[in-house]
């Protein structure tokens, strides 16, 4: 079963709108911690955000934000007024175990002018 | 305060050789991810080590890949008689302590081409 679910292979927005990031999770284990990292055409891996799941508030960094629904195990990257350097690969990650990211297999952004 | 470094960027080796990619982690770092990468898929973890010491290989394939982190210099993945299946980007990750918040941190990746 797939431990990191992303279910948008691709995605356009326009220019300065906000766009939504699907990512949801399975794990038994309590204590776990959720990331988001963007992948530019360069290829090198940007990290974005963090939320750990005994985290109350949701996490925030800058035009980034995490909307943390535990219940549901999910935790959808939020981008908000989009610049055309969005446009990216972006995995949902998961901290578990021995501390090893398992990774989704990527939403790729594309932002219109 | 460089980041996490890996070099060679790029590799090309011809089948039956091997490769060596290298990672420094970041200053202050001592826990070492290596994650591979294969073209239009996610990162798949391969082993976690600490200094001298390997906590995590269940990624590691079972045969010829082996990694090390000695008590000085960088990190080692090494892949013996490579195969065209090994061609991918390597990327190394570092962290400065063990714990759920502890963010990894990603260098710049070692493309392996393997002809």
């Amino acid at each position: 079963a797939q431990k990191i679910t992303q279910t948008q292979p691709g995605m356009f927005v326009q220019e300065k709108e906000a766009v939504t990031l699907d990512c949801t999770y399975d794990t038994s284990d309590p204590s776990y911690g959720l990331f988001w990292y963007k992948q530019p055409s360069s290829g090198e891996m940007i990290f974005l955000i963090y939320q750990g799941s005994y985290d109350q508030q949701n996490a925030t960094e800058g035009r980034y934000s995490l909307n943390f629904q535990k219940a549901r195990k999910s935790a959808n990257l939020v981008i908000s007024a989009s610049q055309l350097g969005d446009s990216a690969m972006y995995f949902c990650a998961m901290r578990e175990g021995t501390n090893k990211l398992i990774f989704g297999t990527g939403t790729l952004l594309a932002v219109q002018p | 305060n460089a980041g996490v470094m890996q070099n060679p960027r790029h590799l090309v080796r011809r089948r039956g050789q091997e490769a060596r990619l290298r990672c420094s982690p970041m200053k202050g770092h001592s826990h070492v991810y290596w994650y591979r990468q294969l073209p239009e898929e996610g990162l798949k973890f391969m082993v976690y080590l600490q200094k001298e010491n390997i906590i995590d290989e269940s990624g590691m394939p079972k045969e010829r890949f082996s990694a090390e982190f000695p008590k000085e210099g960088p990190s080692i993945l090494r892949i013996q008689q490579v195969v065209r299946g090994d061609s991918a980007a390597y990327f190394c990750a570092s962290s400065p302590l063990t714990g759920q918040q502890e963010t990894q941190y990603f260098g710049p990746g070692t493309r392996l081409l393997v002809l």
